[in-house]
């Protein structure tokens, strides 16, 4: 089975745009889960989807957003960026919610000037 | 409040020693315990997990960890350490009650010297 991609794997914006981030969970995973990984904050929790509705958020700003298609696929949005919204993003997939295991893609590494 | 605790941030072991990291967690729900292991560029691979049952938990790649709960502590343990292994090491809490989001240590990054 193919793991959980994500694209683009590489993003530069500047300060004020906006960027949409997309990942492809794992056949039949149902669950997506959005994490935020900075030197300083570590890895943060950003929200979970589970068919296509978010089922939990952390503490971020309303600029974080994301969605879910019925085909499980999730993408992310971030607007009006900041030098602080340069992090690796990563997304999580698993089967259903609870303790079934969160598997990880490779993330994209978005760099904001 | 909910917190997870590495508190080494970094270790170096000589190849062929054992290794432990340490992870201590303050959860008021049961918890549910993760290792994953990052290395540079790369997305966080899970080494193992405890839900419940046996407390000492056997994972891939040699890797091992032990619930206590009257410690708080789900240390990582390795007998023998590989140069492969060097790597960035998280340790992860989930529970019901923060809707099973992950709460991740800061993290230990390991070196393995020959």
């Amino acid at each position: 089975k193919a793991g959980v991609t994500q694209t683009p794997r590489y993003l530069i914006k500047t300060r004020g745009q906006q960027v949409t981030l997309s990942c492809s969970p794992i056949s039949g995973h149902r669950s997506v889960s959005w994490y935020q990984q900075t030197p300083g904050q570590g890895l943060q929790f950003l929200f979970e989807y589970f068919s296509e509705t978010q089922r939990n958020k952390g503490n971020f700003p309303g600029r974080f957003s994301g969605r879910q298609f019925s085909n499980s696929r999730s993408e992310m949005n971030v607007s009006t960026l900041e030098l602080g919204d340069s992090a690796l993003y990563l997304c999580a997939s698993s089967l259903a919610r609870g303790t079934d295991t969160q598997y990880f893609g490779p993330g994209t590494r978005l760099t904001v000037l | 409040a909910q917190s997870v605790t590495q508190p080494d941030i970094h270790i170096t072991v000589s190849e062929g020693a054992s290794l432990e990291l340490r992870c201590n967690y303050s959860y008021g729900a049961t918890p549910y315990l993760f290792w994953y292991v990052q290395s540079p560029g790369q997305g966080l691979q899970l080494l193992l997990k405890y839900f419940s049952g046996d407390t000492l938990v056997q994972g891939i790649k040699g890797f091992e960890a032990e619930f206590k709960r009257s410690q708080s502590s789900f240390n990582l343990r390795k007998p023998s350490v590989h140069w492969s292994d060097a790597a960035e090491y998280f340790c992860a809490v989930g529970a019901i009650d923060s809707g099973y989001a992950l709460n991740f240590g800061k993290g230990t990054s390991l070196l393995v010297t020959p």
